[in-house]
């Protein structure tokens, strides 16, 4: 499979415990996106990289969470502390080089997290 | 910010019979709408897209509408089929931004 690949899954962790997602975006993409997905709701933007520069950040995400994209491959999410409220899926995009204008975004299948 | 507002959030069509689904966007300045089909417990994928600069695309039973200057876009679906039950949503986005703005999604029902 050459697409957007999400690691785990499925994720259960205790309130207060420290989790970690990583994506592995389509290689040659040098574009890639953090949301948040809640029962009933569509993807809420939470970061952007291009490249390894994280370039945009929404007011969702808190100091508790951070993302990387070192070497400008994969990605990985960290959320500190975790709050029942961080229950939610975790979708990871990509999309390749914008020449212009927007293309689309690939998703992955994203990492449902549950919070207990 | 923008902000997507979709409707329904329920649809339920016969199989045969079209399906329309609106969406309105409130920064003038989007020029990016595409439209992403999610099946149960599966990735969001985009079925078709369309850029202000048009304002009608098709692809076989798929086709969106755009009015600029109303700030909204549709998605018609003729000739449903049951495999065409799934969360649909509409987003926005400008070419200088970095964000698709998703509406809330509508869950679409083809019974046979």
């Amino acid at each position: 499979d050459t697409g957007v690949s999400q690691d785990p899954r499925h994720k259960i962790t205790k309130r207060g415990q420290n989790v970690t997602f990583r994506c592995d975006p389509i290689s040659e993409h040098n574009r890639l996106y953090w949301y948040r997905q809640t029962l009933g709701q569509g993807p809420e933007f939470l970061t952007y990289f291009q490249n390894e520069a994280q370039l945009e950040k929404s007011r969702l995400l808190s100091d508790r969470f951070s993302a990387e994209r070192p070497k400008g491959s994969f990605s990985t999410l960290e959320i500190q502390r975790t709050e029942q409220g961080d229950s939610a899926m975790y979708l990871c995009a990509s999309s390749p080089p914008r020449q212009g204008r927007n293309t689309e975004a690939f998703f992955g299948q994203g990492t449902r997290l549950t919070v207990v | 910010g923008e902000n997507v507002e979709q409707h329904p959030s329920t649809l339920s069509v016969q199989e045969g019979d079209s399906a329309v689904i609106k969406c309105t966007y409130s920064d003038s300045a989007s020029n990016y709408f595409p439209w992403y089909k999610q099946e149960l417990g599966k990735r969001p994928q985009l079925i078709i897209d369309i850029r202000s600069n048009v304002g009608e695309k098709k692809d076989q039973r798929i086709a969106v509408t755009l009015n600029k200057t109303a700030k909204h876009f549709s998605l018609h679906i003729t000739e449903t089929q049951p495999e065409d039950s799934a969360v649909y949503f509409c987003a926005a986005m400008r070419d200088s931004g970095y964000a698709l703005n998703f509406g809330k999604g509508t869950s679409l029902l083809v019974t046979p």
